[in-house]
C-alpha cells in the first residue's frame, strides 16, 4: 500500500492523558499536514511540515499539542493533558511539493475520543 | 480567515440523475479548488481538481469554475447509490506554495434507488 498511512485508528483515552498518533506520507512526498475534523465539521488545518521544518501552526494548535516529522519522513502529533474538547478525528495528508498546485492526499485518520 | 461555504444539505436526488453541488468562497485571489468525497466514518478522497475557469471533466464528473463569481461546483452524473457521501469542497491557500487548505462544512448527498 503506497498511501498515507495512520496509526492507530482510533484512541480512548482518559480526560488528562497524553496521546500520539503517527503518520508514514507517501514516500516521495515532502509535504505533511495535520488536520482535525469534528462532526458535522469539515477538516481544519493544525500545522505542516516541508521535509522535518514546521512552517506553520494553527492556532487551533494550543501548547498541548506537538508535532515533529524528524528526518522529514513520518510525523507524529502528541496531545499533552488531553480534554475532552480533543474528542476529534486526526487526518494527516501529504503531498508532492512540486509547483503551487498539488494535491494532497488524506490517511485513513485517527479518531480520538477523551472520556 | 478565509471562508469556504456550501450548502450542507441534505441533498437527495434518485438514481440515474445528475447531482449538483455548489461552494462559493471569500478570497478572491485562490487559485486551486478541490473536490474530496467523505464515506461516514471514513476520511476524505480526493477526487477532482480544478485550477482554471471553465469545465473539467472526469468520468461521471465534472468541476465547475466561476473565478468572476467566487464559485465552484461539482456535477455526479449518472447518479449511484455509491455516490451517497458527503462531499467536502477545498480551496487552497492562495500566494502559498504549502498548500494549505480551506475546507467548507460538506455537503451530504444521498442517491436513492
Amino acid at each position: 500500500d503506497t498511501g498515507v498511512s495512520q496509526d492507530p485508528r482510533h484512541k480512548i483515552t482518559k480526560r488528562g492523558q497524553n496521546v500520539t498518533f503517527r503518520c508514514d506520507p507517501i514516500s516521495e512526498h515532502n509535504r505533511l499536514y495535520w488536520y482535525r475534523q469534528t462532526l458535522g465539521q469539515g477538516p481544519e488545518f493544525l500545522t505542516y511540515f516541508q521535509n522535518e521544518a514546521q512552517l506553520e501552526k494553527s492556532r487551533l494548535l494550543s501548547d498541548r499539542f506537538s508535532a515533529e516529522r524528524p528526518k522529514g519522513s513520518f510525523s507524529t502529533l502528541e496531545i499533552q493533558r488531553t480534554e475532552q474538547g480533543d474528542s476529534a478525528m486526526y487526518l494527516c495528508a501529504s503531498s508532492s511539493g512540486q509547483g503551487g498546485n498539488t494535491e494532497a492526499f488524506f490517511g485513513q485518520g485517527t479518531r480520538l475520543t477523551v472520556v | 480567515q478565509k471562508e469556504v461555504e456550501q450548502n450542507s444539505g441534505p441533498l437527495s436526488v434518485p438514481e440515474g440523475a445528475i447531482a449538483s453541488l455548489n461552494c462559493t468562497y471569500s478570497d478572491r485571489g485562490s487559485q486551486s479548488f478541490f473536490w474530496y468525497r467523505q464515506y461516514s466514518g471514513k476520511s476524505p478522497e480526493l477526487i477532482m481538481f480544478i485550477y482554471s475557469n471553465g469545465d473539467k471533466e472526469d468520468g461521471r464528473f465534472t468541476a465547475q469554475l466561476n473565478k468572476a463569481s467566487q464559485y465552484v461546483s461539482l456535477l455526479i452524473r449518472d447518479s449511484q447509490p455509491s455516490d451517497s457521501a458527503t462531499y467536502l469542497c477545498a480551496v487552497m491557500d492562495r500566494g502559498s506554495t504549502l498548500g494549505r487548505l480551506y475546507f467548507g462544512r460538506g455537503t451530504q448527498l444521498t442517491v436513492w434507488p
